[in-house]
């Protein structure tokens, strides 16, 4: 079953802006991470986040994990255009060795 | 160190036609994993390889399927014969260790197109 559920599904905002994503899943986890794609191109890996973290910052990424409401955020600070992508959260369940992705939110940064 | 390499890019084929995509791992890592995308939905999780071992093939949908991994370096996913609901993009990703600890590297994908 789908194990992770994007919010918004799209995000359109002006250069400079902050944009906010947020994922929910259902069940216990290992880990979340978060997964962005460019038109065209395969999937990066931006950062990761262990089940016993609460926060965590990449550059100008910063993600939050709460997993008591089993969700969490990505923040990115003073977007840019080149941050035009999709956003995938996905988590690894407690136990398992695989990842498990959501439907992604289409962020577009306007210049 | 060069990244995973997925061919073809893009596929157009006819229902019910064969096509094989291919995916060379980063080199030294054990671990190869297939996802595919569907349009407009999540990405799935197919199967993972241990080296030329299948690990799981929990996500694989049906026996239209065909992954194999010989000598543990790169893998193809062959779909025989393809329906229209095989469309989408396949990813491919490897990782030396435990990938799901540290995160994955994945390919560009194959977009594949049954008309």
């Amino acid at each position: 079953s789908q194990q992770g559920e994007e919010d918004p599904q799209a995000l359109s905002i002006q250069e400079g802006e902050n944009a906010t994503m947020n994922c929910s899943y259902k069940t216990s986890i290992n880990n979340l991470q978060w997964y962005r794609q460019n038109s065209g191109r395969g999937l990066v890996h931006l950062i990761l986040i262990r089940s016993n973290e609460r926060e965590k910052h990449s550059g100008r990424l910063r993600v939050t994990l709460d997993t008591s409401k089993k969700s969490s955020s990505l923040l990115i600070t003073a977007s840019r255009a080149a941050d035009t992508a999709s956003y995938f959260c996905a988590t690894v369940e407690t136990g398992a060795n695989n990842l498990f992705f959501g439907t992604g939110t289409r962020l577009t940064v306007i210049p | 160190e060069a990244g995973v390499t997925q061919f073809p890019s893009h596929s157009v084929i006819e229902k019910g036609q064969t096509v094989t995509l291919r995916c060379d791992p980063i080199s030294g890592h054990d671990n190869l994993y297939w996802y595919r995308r569907v349009m407009g939905k999540e990405i799935k999780f197919l199967l993972h390889f241990v080296k030329e071992s299948k690990q799981d093939e929990s996500g694989m949908p049906n026996n239209r399927f065909l992954a194999e991994r010989t000598g543990g370096t790169y893998s193809t996913l062959k779909v025989q014969p393809a329906e229209l609901e095989d469309s989408g993009v396949y990813f491919c990703a490897s990782s030396q260790n435990r990938g799901v600890d540290y995160g994955y590297t994945f390919g560009s994908g194959t977009r594949l197109t049954v008309v």
